[in-house]
């Protein structure tokens, strides 16, 4: 078992639907969990770290930490077409490991 | 200004071929790092340094050497390619500091392809 799964998609979803995009993972170790987005041939992107159980919400994005079930989402709400872009998972152990597992990442693509 | 940025954006050469890729970040962070991302687009570390000196270092073939002449470069040494290396190969920064907020900066990347 990989150490963070998830779904590849692809993901195809109509203007101003909302997205759910999930990510589980085995070792409870990890402390802090982030979710980069990454444009076609560009560098994944920050858009959101959470480090705590529960929700972070930033704008139209919502970031979710379950710890005891070893899972975390992200919500897009009202999505654009600008939202269309892979979507990575990842983890940290934190303190001084500064080293990030990330998923496979989800293809997202939003249809005008 | 780019934060982070690599050199060359795209590199095709033969196998058995030796080839530097180079990263300078001008966001004075301690922290770099160099990714390997494959063509189903899993991102995968390979090497960290923290202010100059080796931090982590993942299971990669020996061929791959990086060097940080200082903090605010990072190069990537390949020897001998091969066809499996074929990858678009991230360089990333980060202040480097422990806690919440040490958020990993990337460059757009380096697209080498092995012949």
């Amino acid at each position: 078992q990989k150490e963070v799964e998830q779904d590849p998609g692809p993901l195809s979803v109509p203007e101003g639907a909302i997205v759910s995009l999930n990510c589980t993972y085995s070792n409870s170790a990890f402390q802090y969990f982030m979710w980069y987005r990454q444009y076609s041939r560009k560098g994944p992107e920050l858009l959101m770290y959470t480090y705590s159980s529960g929700n972070k919400e930033d704008g139209r994005f919502t970031a979710q930490v379950d710890k005891s079930s070893k899972y975390i989402s992200l919500f897009i709400r009202d999505s654009q077409p600008s939202d269309s872009a892979t979507y990575l998972c990842a983890m940290s152990y934190g303190g001084s490991n500064y080293k990030l597992t990330f998923g496979k990442g989800t293809l997202l693509t939003v249809n005008p | 200004d780019t934060a982070v940025s690599q050199t060359p954006k795209y590199l095709v050469t033969q196998m058995g071929n030796d080839k530097s890729i180079k990263c300078e970040q001008n966001l004075g962070h301690d922290t770099m790092y160099w990714y390997k991302q494959d063509s189903k687009k899993f991102l995968k570390i390979m090497f960290s340094y923290n202010n100059k000196e080796l931090i982590i270092n993942e299971t990669v073939p020996n061929r791959f050497s990086p060097k940080s002449p200082d903090k605010a470069h990072l190069n990537l040494h390949i020897n001998s390619l091969e066809l499996g290396d074929s990858a678009v190969y991230f360089c990333a920064s980060s202040r480097g500091s422990s806690g919440l907020t040490d958020t990993q900066y990337f460059g757009p990347g380096t697209r080498l392809t092995v012949l």
